[in-house]
């Protein structure tokens, strides 16, 4: 049992470039979130999916795109990266909203040249 | 100002000392979370209150819902509690969202 993994771990992209970043989960949750990490700021959420089929954008969703693939998968993507977009990425799990309790991926380091 | 407040922000201490990490918030809320992120990154969720106390080994979370306030104690401390605590709070109006506060850093020294 993995829990919620992430590709990749670390990314370095140049100005304009655009990459996707994976998150899968195995323990069959319902909703799923992706949250940026910046230095001195609290996580923010950029996008969630409360469940197969449905996005919704968080407080911070500009710039950015995401696919809720199938139950496991929600992938973030960035169309053209921009060095505002450096950050650490945490995709995050729960069974649902009622339930609450998240659990994290190990994160994504992305740094924009 | 921020919707959630964490104080102190740094806090250092000897092994074997009793902390506490305050939380403050400033909306309703229908529950509040503490999490640790270790220092390789990883965040691990340790507790979801929303009235009175939780305990688990040497880790007890409160909350007082009318002070709009919630701490976590740490009994015993040890180097290995050394992280970033971060209290995060469900608002009543906020859907999916869940709001972060900054995060207090604790170092436990030997």
């Amino acid at each position: 049992n993995a829990g919620v993994t992430q590709t990749p771990k670390f990314q370095v992209l140049k100005t304009g470039q655009s990459m996707t970043l994976q998150c899968a989960q195995d323990m069959n949750h319902n909703s799923m979130y992706w949250y940026r990490q910046d230095p001195g700021m609290g996580l923010r959420l950029i996008y969630y999916s409360a469940s197969e089929g449905t996005t919704d954008k968080g407080e911070v969703p500009n710039g950015y795109n995401v696919s809720r693939l199938n139950k496991r998968e929600f992938s973030l993507r960035l169309e053209s990266a921009a060095p505002s977009q450096t950050s650490v990425y945490f995709c995050a799990s729960s069974w649902d909203r009622a339930t609450d309790t998240q659990y994290f991926g190990p994160g994504t380091r992305l740094t924009v040249l | 100002k921020n919707e959630v407040e964490q104080s102190p922000q740094n806090l250092t201490a000897q092994e074997g000392e009793f902390i506490t990490i305050n939380c403050s918030y400033s909306v309703g809320i229908s529950a509040l979370h503490w999490l640790q992120q270790h220092p390789g990154g990883g965040i691990v969720s340790l507790f979801m209150l929303s009235s009175g106390k939780k305990k688990h080994g040497r880790l007890i979370a409160t909350i007082n819902i009318q002070e709009k306030h919630s701490s976590l104690h740490i009994t015993a401390s040890h180097p290995r509690d050394s992280a970033v605590y971060i209290c995060a709070v469900r608002s009543i109006q906020g859907a999916q969202k869940l709001v972060f506060g900054q995060g207090t850093r604790l170092t436990i020294n030997p």
